[in-house]
């Protein structure tokens, strides 16, 4: 069975700090990973997504998440925070085509950006 | 485009009567999934449509969540009748019939169970 762990229900950072969200995963096939973001009172919106081909993936907003195979992770960063960047943030695997097509999730990060 | 849309954004109910939920996926896109999210916790999913068939349905919590999608379209998730444990938001999500495919997600319905 897949699982994903985020470290940090709560991380806070000042504007311009690097944004630093973990997640790490488990799966029995190589997985498809993604991070969504919710921004108050909306719906989940993708950042980015790993599908195996480069491991460096860079998303929207500035963001991107490194795969490593060998710690099975896939951290967010973020080099330089912006008060905007004030939303929770999900870690999510699938590992279709294997068995279970559907999306599990982390428990989510509540980043604050402070002025 | 439009995106996935969900009806209603909010409901509130009392214990024991029913509510149901409606999601409209991203034309052309036949997957649809739903996902619940309880207060506190994490995301988790209920069920999966491939167009009007049921592909997966081992999250859904108990034989009082009905989950219909007629003719490969919209989607329906009622509930009946509601407990306390229900309340929560409650996501649809769509995406094309590729690996890795990006699910997007509707606003969600955000139940609240007296």
């Amino acid at each position: 069975a897949q699982s994903v762990t985020q470290l940090g229900s709560h991380v806070s950072v000042s504007e311009g700090a690097l944004v630093l969200l973990r997640c790490n995963y488990s799966s029995s096939v190589p997985p498809y990973l993604f991070w969504y973001v919710q921004y108050p009172n909306q719906g989940l919106q993708l950042l980015l997504k790993y599908t195996s081909a480069a491991t460096l993936v860079k998303g929207i907003n500035g963001f991107e998440a490194e795969f490593k195979k060998s710690e099975t992770s896939f951290h967010l960063t973020k080099p330089s925070a912006h008060m905007s960047d004030a939303a929770e943030y999900f870690c999510a695997v699938s590992d279709w085509p294997g068995s279970a097509r559907q999306l599990t999730f982390g428990s989510g990060t509540q980043l604050t950006v402070l002025p | 485009e439009a995106g996935v849309t969900q009806f209603p954004s909010h409901s509130v109910i009392e214990k024991g009567q029913t509510v149901t939920l409606r999601c409209d996926p991203i034309s052309g896109h036949d997957n649809l999934y739903w996902y619940r999210r309880v207060m506190g916790k994490e995301i988790k999913f209920l069920l999966h449509f491939v167009k009007e068939s049921k592909q997966d349905e081992s999250g859904m919590p108990n034989n009082r969540f009905l989950a219909e999608r007629t003719g490969g379209t919209y989607s329906t998730l009622k509930v009946q009748p509601a407990e306390l444990e229900d309340s929560g938001v409650y996501f649809c999500a769509s995406s094309q019939m590729r690996a890795g495919e990006t699910q997007y997600f509707g606003p969600g319905t955000r139940l609240l169970v007296l």
